[in-house]
């Protein structure tokens, strides 16, 4: 069966602009993540749903970062006025089960980078 | 700080020869532990997981990992490394307190042919 993708895979922005990734879980998954994976890191917690809801979002870096799902399956993260740092490839995972204790399908990420 | 080190940024195996790759955890609890790889342009799959009982865990493609508390380790093994076996390895540890995930910075595994 089809997997989790996210879109686009490559984005170029300038400094200042808005964006949005999309990410298309596995039908039927409850859970669904986001992570930020700089460049020769691992990736690193952004936020987390069960469903609709946004359940943690500690790992958002600032106020310019904004996620939704808002009918519990396709999600989108929004990145404000994006600056350099933002730069980044971005992970969607998702879940069959809540929470973080059982495994998670990672899409192949969006790589960000701003100019 | 809670945190999960893989000391090596890349190991070097000759196909056919046994494999390790290392991974320690400083991390509250009782952690649950993963394995995930990661082939190039393809996203992150799960190897496998460490809950509680018997210290090693077989998982897919020949691997396993051998749970070590005392040591707070984890490390991946494989007894006999394929040249396909090349990828970046991620160990991960989820803390049950607060449902947090933490990822290790990665280890590149090349297999020599």
């Amino acid at each position: 069966g089809a997997g989790v993708s996210q879109s686009p895979r490559y984005k170029v922005a300038k400094r200042g602009q808005d964006v949005a990734l999309r990410c298309d879980p596995i039908s039927g998954h409850v859970s669904l993540f986001w992570y930020q994976q700089a460049l020769g890191q691992g990736p690193e917690f952004l936020t987390y749903f069960q469903n609709e809801a946004q359940l943690d979002k500690s790992g958002l870096p600032s106020d310019r970062f904004f996620a939704e799902r808002p009918e519990g399956s396709v999600s989108t993260l929004k990145i404000q006025r994006t600056q350099q740092e933002d730069s980044a490839v971005y992970l969607c995972a998702s879940s069959t089960r809540a929470g973080g204790s059982y495994e998670q399908y990672f899409g192949p990420g969006t790589r960000l980078t701003v100019t | 700080a809670q945190s999960v080190a893989q000391p090596e940024d890349q190991v070097n195996v000759a196909e056919g020869n046994p494999l390790t790759v290392k991974c320690t955890y400083s991390v509250s609890g009782n952690p649950y532990l993963f394995w995930y790889v990661q082939y190039p342009n393809r996203g992150l799959q799960f190897l496998l997981k460490y809950i509680t009982g018997d210290n090693l865990v077989k998982g897919s493609y020949g691997f396993e990992a051998e749970f070590n508390k005392s040591q707070t380790s984890f490390h991946l093994k494989k007894p006999s490394a394929l040249v396909s076996d090349s990828a970046l390895y991620f160990c991960v540890a989820w803390r049950n307190r607060d449902d947090k995930i933490i990822f290790g910075k990665g280890t590149r595994l090349h297999i020599l042919p």
